[in-house]
């Protein structure tokens, strides 16, 4: 089973400066998905940046980026020139790259504060 | 293009009663998934469905069900509810272009008392 691991509940980071959210996962499947999702509060959640994992170039969505290390099994999102409106969850997701398998599994969630 | 509709958004029911969501998928998608989000369980995946038919079910026991319409329009069913059953109820449905990325809507809140 794929189990997803983000071991810091809570981040704060001032505006305009740059910051990493942390995620492992386990998996023995060679051909997946990552994502990170945030999850502003009482909003939907929305996805920010997607990794395939026989893509090895790091994703870039603006301001945020993604650090994988598929032999680590660790996926990071950096959010450069953090902005008031990053505060929310952001929760780190995993999914098989298999056809009718549309399970994604989830980290347990970091909430993020951005300060003025 | 409208984005994922969920239907209600908030409902309170008593244990013991029923419960049906809808969700209504972006227009195109014909996969749906749900899940349940609760503060100590985090994000849970309860089943998949496409082209009308469960793919794939996460643990959760029986009292748990689902369906999906021809329009690819979904339904989820909590029978006898529990206390525990009080949750965010997501819904996303999947993107055509093969990329894996899921679409969420904004959730049904659902208390149990």
């Amino acid at each position: 089973a794929q189990t997803v691991t983000q071991s810091q509940p809570e981040m704060s980071v001032q505006e305009a400066e740059t910051v990493t959210l942390s995620c492992t996962y386990d998996t023995s499947e060679n051909n997946y998905y990552l994502f990170w999702y945030k999850q502003p509060p009482s909003r939907q959640m929305i996805l920010v940046i997607r990794q395939e994992a026989y893509k090895q170039q790091n994703a870039t969505e603006n301001r945020f980026s993604v650090n994988f290390q598929k032999a680590a099994k660790s996926f990071s999102l950096k959010i450069s020139d953090s902005q008031l409106g990053d505060t929310a969850m952001y929760f780190c997701a995993f999914m098989k790259h298999d056809l009718g398998m549309d399970d994604m599994r989830f980290g347990a969630g970091t909430r993020l504060t951005v300060k003025p | 293009k409208a984005g994922v509709t969920q239907t209600p958004r908030y409902l309170i029911k008593t244990r013991g009663q029923q419960v049906t969501l809808s969700c209504s998928p972006i227009s195109g998608h014909r996969s749906v998934s749900w899940y349940q989000q609760t503060p100590g369980q985090g994000l849970q995946f309860l089943f998949e469905y496409f082209s009308e038919t469960q793919r794939n079910k996460g643990n959760f026991p029986g009292r748990f069900s689902g369906r999906q319409f021809s329009n690819s329009r979904s339904e989820m069913n909590v029978s006898t509810l529990e206390l525990g059953d009080s949750a965010l109820y997501l819904c996303a449905s999947t993107g055509t272009s093969g990329r894996g990325e899921q679409f969420f809507g904004p959730g049904t809140r659902l208390t149990v008392l």
